[in-house]
Order: structure tokens, then C-alpha cells, then sequence
């Protein structure tokens, strides 16, 4: 069974500073890749995903992500954090093949805080 | 089009009371997907439809959960007898077809007291 792993439960860092959060994947096949963001209260906001083609995919808000297939790895960066970049993020995969309804299985997620 | 709108955005119900909660997905979207989302987890996947039809249900799914989507569009997801397990966010999605990249709902909060 897929599964995706977060090993970081909380990461804390200053405000501008760079962040790495980190996403593994145990899957069949390459799968779609995503990372999604979610602040308290709320539901979840795409801020990026990864198909095929360049390993190295930017999303929304400056961040970027890039897919190690040898590492079967998909980690999240953002050179400069902002505040407002405070909120729990995590890394999702779905199937890519034909059929397989694209339901997401998510990791368990990464708490950031960021401090002024 | 606003995106994906869920109702209500919290309940608070009484064990063995039971609710329906509604999801009406971005309007061109045919799948819909249910999670469910507990408190320091990730969301897990309850249920999807395409157009009208279920297509998959989890093993989370219990009996008492039943999820419908009579015409294709928004769809209702309703607990019977609930549990205070039962107590979490439940979270609506839709997509298109064969694009993979799902929309999220705000969520309804369910607690059960």
C-alpha cells in the first residue's frame, strides 16, 4: 500500500530564513505528487504539484519542490520564509495511472512555525 | 465560481444523534472526494464520485456513514448514531477528470458530545 512519510512534526524557524520540509513516498510507481498547505480552522490549499517532466516544479507563495525519484523523496523549500508562511503543510501522492481515481493519501504533515 | 463550498463549517452534536453535512464542488468539476481529518493527522480518504456514480469506499466508512450524489453535483455525506470517534474534520474535494489536481472545501468540524 502507498504510504508518505513527514518526518518532521514541528519545524520552527526565523523569518527569512530558508525552510526545507521533507516528504518520502513508499508507492508502486512514480506517483502524482503534491504538497498542500493548511491554516488553523481551514481546509487545504494546493501549493504545488509534481506530473512528469522537469524534477524541480515551482508553486505559489515562492515555494518550490523538487522530485528525487532515486530517493523516492518530493521536498518542499522556500529560500526566504514569511510570517504568514506559519501553518501545517503536507505532502500528498495520488496515482497516475488511468483509472485509479486520484485519491490522495497524505502524510501526517509538518507544523511550522516561524518566529519574528 | 467561488470554489468548493461545505455546510455547515462546524456542528456540535449529542452521541447518537445523527447529521448530514453537504459539499457543493467547483461547478464543472464530475468527482468529488470525501475525507476525514483528525486532530495532528492527515487527511484520509472516506469516499469519491464520479459524476453520480461511487466509485470507491474506504474501509473508514462505516455503515453508519452513507454519502450520496443524486445529480451529479453537490453531495451529502450523513453519520447516523454518532460516536464521539466520530468527532473530526470532514473535508470535501472536487476535480476534473484525469487532471488529479483536487480543490479543497473550508471543512465541516464535527464534535461529538
Amino acid at each position: 500500500a502507498q504510504s508518505v512519510t513527514q518526518p518532521d512534526i514541528h519545524i520552527t524557524v526565523s523569518e527569512g530564513a530558508s525552510l526545507e520540509l521533507r516528504c518520502n513516498y513508499s508507492y508502486g510507481a512514480t506517483p502524482y505528487l503534491f504538497w498542500y498547505v493548511q491554516s488553523p480552522g481551514q481546509g487545504l490549499q494546493l501549493l504545488l504539484k509534481y506530473f512528469s517532466g522537469d524534477t524541480l516544479v515551482q508553486g505559489i507563495k515562492g515555494f518550490e519542490a523538487e522530485f528525487k525519484r532515486s530517493q523516492s523523496s518530493f521536498n518542499l523549500r522556500k529560500p526566504s520564509v514569511h510570517w504568514s508562511d506559519a501553518a501545517e503543510y503536507f505532502c500528498a501522492v495520488a496515482p497516475s495511472f488511468t483509472g485509479g481515481g486520484n485519491k490522495l493519501t497524505f502524510g501526517t504533515g509538518t507544523q511550522l512555525k516561524v518566529e519574528l | 465560481d467561488t470554489g468548493v463550498s461545505q455546510d455547515p463549517r462546524h456542528k456540535i452534536t449529542k452521541r447518537g444523534q445523527n447529521v448530514t453535512f453537504r459539499c457543493d464542488p467547483i461547478s464543472e468539476h464530475n468527482r468529488l472526494y470525501w475525507y476525514r481529518q483528525t486532530l495532528g493527522q492527515g487527511p484520509e480518504f472516506l469516499t469519491y464520485f464520479q459524476n453520480e456514480a461511487q466509485l470507491e469506499k474506504s474501509r473508514l466508512l462505516s455503515d453508519r456513514f452513507s454519502a450520496e450524489r443524486p445529480k451529479g453535483s453537490f453531495s451529502t455525506l450523513e453519520i447516523q448514531r454518532t460516536e464521539q470517534g466520530d468527532s473530526a474534520m470532514y473535508l470535501c474535494a472536487s476535480s476534473l477528470q484525469g487532471t488529479a489536481e483536487a480543490f479543497f472545501g473550508q471543512g465541516t468540524r464535527l464534535t461529538v458530545v
